[in-house]
């Protein structure tokens, strides 16, 4: 049973333009989402995240955006750069739990 | 600041043969600390996780298991490995407990089975 669902393998975007990349989920008792970068042969890295009692949050060319009622997140990069080029993992926790649940990723190409 | 450190970073042994992988964190203290496999093609899925000394939770049923001999330091090891075992394996931390803690994973580790 895969609660976290990114459905999209791969997107390819050109540089200088939006890149949206989403995030379904099926756990009505998640509450807190969060978006991790990771390049081939390295761990992941935060990217940034966003509370069940927001429905936006910003940092610098990211955002990311909760529709609760829709269960689902998207996460915008504008605008896009080449190095933004790697898989990007949904995760989502339950409200007191230790435990993050990640969706499989999907790979962004940014194409210059 | 904090750092993670897993090794080795590459690792190729036969089947049938021990594993032990080692995850240390540096510059905080009792955190919770996670093993995650992302298998190729295959998101991330987690393994173990501990939320102190000598405390594991086993999510996935396997031949793997975990250990936390020191705050800051967790283990993962095989007796006999599996070709299935083949895979990227990350360490993670995170300050614990507490809301909204984001998790940071170490370089990770590439395991292939032969």
């Amino acid at each position: 049973d895969q609660q976290v669902k990114q459905n999209s393998p791969s997107l390819s975007v050109q540089e200088g333009r939006i890149s949206i990349l989403n995030c379904d989920y099926t756990n009505s008792m998640f509450d807190y989402f969060l978006w991790y970068k990771k390049y081939p042969a390295e761990g992941p890295t935060f990217l940034i995240s966003i509370s069940s009692i927001k429905d936006k949050n910003e940092d610098g060319r990211f955002t990311v955006f909760l529709n609760k009622s829709a269960k689902h997140l998207s996460l915008h990069i504008v605008p896009s750069q080449p190095g933004d080029s790697a898989v990007y993992f949904c995760a989502a926790r339950q409200g007191g739990s230790e435990k993050l649940v990640f969706g499989k990723g999907t790979k962004l190409t940014v194409n210059p | 600041s904090q750092t993670i450190h897993q090794w080795p970073a590459t690792l190729v042994q036969p089947v049938g043969s021990p594993l032990s992988l080692e995850c240390t964190v540096e510059g905080t203290s009792n955190p919770n600390l996670y093993w995650y496999r992302q298998a190729a093609g295959r998101g991330l899925q987690l393994l173990f996780y501990s939320v102190g000394i000598g405390q594991i939770s086993s999510e996935v049923p396997q031949n793997l298991s975990a250990s936390r001999p020191q705050d800051r330091q967790f283990i993962l090891s095989s007796k006999k490995l599996l070709l299935s075992d083949s895979g990227f394996y990350l360490c993670a931390w995170s300050r614990g407990p507490g809301v909204n803690n984001e998790q940071f994973f170490g370089p990770g580790t590439r395991l292939t089975v032969l």
